[in-house]
């Protein structure tokens, strides 16, 4: 069975402060997606990683993958308060099936 | 842009009752699926579907069945609902990779609670 381990699992971070937010898969997989969930809120995407090194950025995310090691990094830069929220990583098996991670819940304090 | 839309937000059932839950994407998606979310147990896909009247289980199919009549719609039904069904639905799609990257789009959700 295919886990995915996401740490930490509760994260409160200054504002202005940097912070990464680490993925770990126990299978192969070359695709790895990461939302943002709001409180009472859906998940909303925020990157998509298809291949080994794949680096995306967006604002003050930035997320990157590394096959190999089976794992994913969401880096925080000078996080503001708006970035307070859920972050998951998935992972993208054949069959059509998505394995989330438990999430980490983030908050920025000022 | 994507929609996926979930037919209510909130709901509230009493136990033994036959729940539907209807989900309708707007973006001709062939994969649709269902998962329920609860705190400490992050999501946990119900069914899904990669075509019409085609159907897999997921991970916690049991008490619940699915129905796809049509491509941009997908259907959860609870047959007898039970105060542990009681959650966080949540209804996605997406297109089969490569066709895109492959991410699900996730409708709002419906909360449900089972007395």
């Amino acid at each position: 069975e295919l886990k995915v381990e996401q740490n930490p699992l509760f994260l409160s971070m200054q504002e202005g402060k940097n912070y990464t937010i680490y993925c770990n898969y126990s299978t192969t997989s070359d695709r790895l997606y990461w939302y943002r969930q709001d409180p009472g809120k859906s998940l909303e995407s925020l990157f998509v990683l298809l291949s080994n090194g794949a680096v995306k950025q967006e604002g003050r995310l930035m997320a990157s993958l590394d096959t190999k090691a089976r794992l994913s990094t969401l880096h925080i830069t000078a996080a503001v308060h708006d970035l307070s929220a859920t972050y998951f990583c998935a992972v993208d098996r054949p069959g059509n099936q998505f394995y989330f991670g438990t999430g980490t819940s983030l908050t920025v304090i000022p | 842009d994507v929609k996926v839309t979930q037919s209510s937000r909130y709901l509230v059932k009493r136990t033994g009752e036959k729940v539907f839950l209807e989900c309708v994407q707007d973006m001709d998606h062939e994969n649709m699926f269902w998962y329920r979310q609860d705190p400490g147990l992050g999501l946990r896909l119900i069914y899904f579907s990669y075509d019409v009247k085609m159907k897999e289980k997921g991970d916690i199919p049991e008490g619940y069945s699915v129905s796809r009549e049509k491509k941009e719609r997908f259907s959860l039904i609870l047959e007898s609902a039970s105060t542990n069904q009681t959650s966080m639905y949540l209804c996605a799609s997406r297109r089969t990779p490569p066709l895109a990257g492959g991410e699900q789009y996730f409708g709002p959700g419906t909360r449900l609670t089972v007395t």
